[in-house]
């Protein structure tokens, strides 16, 4: 199955917060899953991604945790701020052929001033 | 460095006509895939090519639509015959070689089917 479940829709964070986003796949043939901001009229832009060899991977404000044996991994943005005000779409990709990228629906996060 | 470029950023058509989206990937790759991302939705990968070679269209629609990324010139995305569900943002993305793990993005081709 090639489907990435991410959740939820919408989130609304107080700024300073903690922002978290997400996905679930079932497909073991994934071998890469990056995270995409997107802003309105935009093209997504990476924000951070993880191999599944690893559980956890920060950058700046930005983690994703990842639980391989649950296939599930999250995205947290800490001290939330109004800029990080956008759509998150995390993303999967398959192993062998291809290499296409499989998204999840997004998430539209809109943090609170 | 230039990052990706499409072109025109918005597209309006109307029912029947041909759209064509142009796409110039990064400086050094070669490598184009095409998604499609309809109103609140997430991208659905559509084609992937290499220089004049198609290497997956599984996501791509069996008819009216088709792809090309020629020796010298951008990648097209070619749609015939629109119709009103052809409707929707196209982003193309590019990386350097087959392997790596960053495609990066272009700022997408609004088509507006009338």
């Amino acid at each position: 199955q090639q489907q990435v479940k991410q959740s939820p829709q919408s989130l609304i964070v107080q700024k300073g917060g903690i922002s978290i986003i997400n996905c679930a796949y079932e497909n073991t043939a994934f071998d890469y899953f990056p995270w995409y901001q997107q802003f309105p009229g935009k093209g997504p832009a990476l924000l951070i991604a993880i191999r599944p060899d690893v559980s956890e991977k920060k950058e700046g404000r930005f983690t994703i945790s990842f639980n391989k044996s649950a296939k599930q991994f999250s995205l947290h943005i800490m001290d939330s701020q109004p800029g990080d005000s956008a759509t998150y779409f995390c993303a999967a990709r398959l192993i062998q052929g291809a290499q296409k990228l499989v998204f999840g629906q997004g998430t539209r996060l809109t943090i609170n001033p | 460095n230039a990052g990706v470029m499409q072109n025109p950023r918005h597209l309006v058509r109307r029912r029947g006509q041909e759209a064509r989206l142009r796409c110039s990937p990064m400086k050094g790759h070669s490598h184009v895939y095409w998604y499609r991302q309809l109103p609140e939705e997430g991208l659905k990968f559509m084609v992937y090519l290499q220089k004049e070679n198609i290497i997956d269209e599984s996501g791509m629609p069996k008819e009216r639509f088709s792809a090309e990324f020629p020796k010298e010139g951008p990648s097209i995305l070619r749609i015939q015959q629109v119709v009103r569900g052809d409707s929707a943002a196209y982003f193309c993305a590019s990386s350097p070689r087959e392997g790596t793990d960053t495609q990066y993005f272009g700022p997408g081709t609004r088509l507006t089917v009338l």
